[in-house]
């Protein structure tokens, strides 16, 4: 089945330091990818999206590209800001199916 | 446009108990998708409403079941409550059922604790 991994948190940075988080899928088809952020005590917010193979999905300084080689959509920011601190899930979907999404990775960022 | 809402925020049952939760979708949105997010995990799919009809489930049990309305708002009702069941539920509504593009967009989620 299908079935996202992402980088085991918690992850802690220094204001504008730079920020990977790795995720990569397991999927039948082609799926469409998905960056989710939760800020504390909130819903999940969509930060970003790439649909099909070598897109590049970009909000807030965010940025992901499908990878379909390496069936990867890492996530990175060149600065990150205090504010930036949440959960971050990356998700799939395929074939008109329900999301998946993966475990979550906590960032904190430290002033 | 409003966005997703769900109600109760918080909400504290016993063992055995039934629960209700509400969602009301987006404006324009025909689809609600209901997830379970136990502490420090992804969310899980519980299952879909398109039209008013249960349109996928998850690996969930019987007494997980659910209701979507003409106006496409959406209850979520589980039976027979047990300690596992504490968790944020999620509500997400989209605007179409089996587009492999379209985004789910979440509700705040409702905090049930199960003592």
């Amino acid at each position: 089945g299908n079935s996202v991994t992402q980088m085991e948190g918690p992850v802690t940075l220094s204001e504008e330091a730079f920020l990977t988080i790795n995720c990569t899928y397991t999927a039948t088809g082609y799926p469409s990818l998905f960056w989710y952020v939760q800020y504390p005590g909130e819903g999940l917010q969509l930060l970003l999206k790439a649909t099909k193979a070598d897109d590049k999905g970009s909000n807030k300084g965010f940025e992901a590209t499908y990878r379909k080689e390496t069936t990867s959509f890492h996530l990175e920011k060149g600065s990150v800001q205090v504010s930036d601190s949440a959960v971050y899930f990356c998700a799939l979907r395929s074939g008109g199916q329900n999301f998946v999404f993966g475990p979550g990775t906590r960032l904190s960022v430290l002033p | 446009e409003t966005g997703v809402t769900q109600s109760p925020t918080h909400l504290i049952k016993t063992r055995g108990q039934q629960v209700t939760l509400r969602c009301s979708s987006q404006s324009g949105h025909n689809t609600v998708s209901w997830y379970q997010q136990a502490l420090g995990q992804g969310p899980q799919f519980i299952f879909q409403y398109y039209r008013e009809e249960e349109n996928g489930r998850g690996n969930f049990p019987p007494r997980f079941s659910g209701l979507q309305f003409p106006n496409y708002s959406s209850e979520l009702n589980v039976n027979a409550l047990e300690l596992d069941d504490s968790a944020l539920y999620l509500c997400a509504s989209s605007l179409t059922r089996g587009a492999g593009t379209d985004t789910q967009y979440f509700g705040p989620g409702t905090r049930l604790t199960v003592l």
